[in-house]
């Protein structure tokens, strides 16, 4: 079945820093990529999203590419603020949504 | 905007008691999720429903039964709660038009057993 594969955190930046966090995927066909993002206290939303191979799916100044050819899905941000401290999840699937474990980011002032 | 709700933030429950979670989405959308949350594992699905009165285990579903009577409300039974049932509870839905396959979350309800 399909699995994924995110950076251990939590992620400690400083606000303007250049975020990064990795996702890989295993997965039957080709299926959706997604990134979720959870606030503190709150449930799932979604953050981003790609459909196939080379979209780029953005919201909020990140952005994640759908890479075939590596498997990957990494979600990038150029400049990070305080506000942007969540737990980030990324997910496969078609029907059935395949979540990896998450990463927790930190954005100290 | 899709709205899922959940009908307790938080909730406090002694062992062996019934406990019933209720999730309601208000667009329609043919299917619904119950997951867990732990720290560590991520999320983890427990019961799917494709539609009403139409259900599928996922996961881990032992301890759980699930419950859609109608289309809107997709409920969690715990038939006996216990102490490992202690978790965040996160309920979703999906429409099945469209390609991007997103699902939709609710705040969450976070359980304790005792």
């Amino acid at each position: 079945g399909n699995s994924v594969t995110q950076m251990e955190g939590p992620v400690t930046l400083s606000e303007e820093a250049f975020l990064t966090i990795n996702c890989t995927y295993t997965a039957t066909g080709y299926p959706s990529l997604f990134w979720y993002v959870q606030y503190p206290g709150e449930g799932l939303q979604l953050l981003l999203k790609a459909t196939k191979a080379d979209d780029k799916g953005s919201n909020k100044g990140f952005e994640a590419t759908y890479r075939k050819e590596t498997t990957s899905f990494h979600l990038e941000k150029g400049s990070v603020q305080v506000s942007d401290s969540a737990v980030y999840f990324c997910a496969t699937g078609f029907q059935k949504l395949v979540f990896g474990t998450g990463t927790r980011l930190l954005v100290s002032p | 905007d899709v709205k899922v709700t959940q009908s307790s933030r938080y909730l406090v429950k002694r062992t062996g008691e019934k406990v019933f979670l209720e999730c309601v989405q208000d667009m329609d959308h043919e299917n619904m999720f119950w997951y867990r949350q732990d720290p560590g594992l991520g999320l983890r699905l427990i019961y799917f429903s494709y539609d009403v009165k139409m259900k599928e285990k996922g996961d881990i579903p032992e301890g759980y039964s699930v419950s859609r009577e109608k289309k809107e409300r997709f409920s969690l039974i715990l038939e006996s709660a216990s102490t490992n049932q202690t978790s965040m509870y996160l309920c979703a839905s999906r429409a099945t038009s469209g390609s991007s396959h997103e699902q939709y979350f609710g705040p969450g309800t976070r359980l304790t057993v005792t």
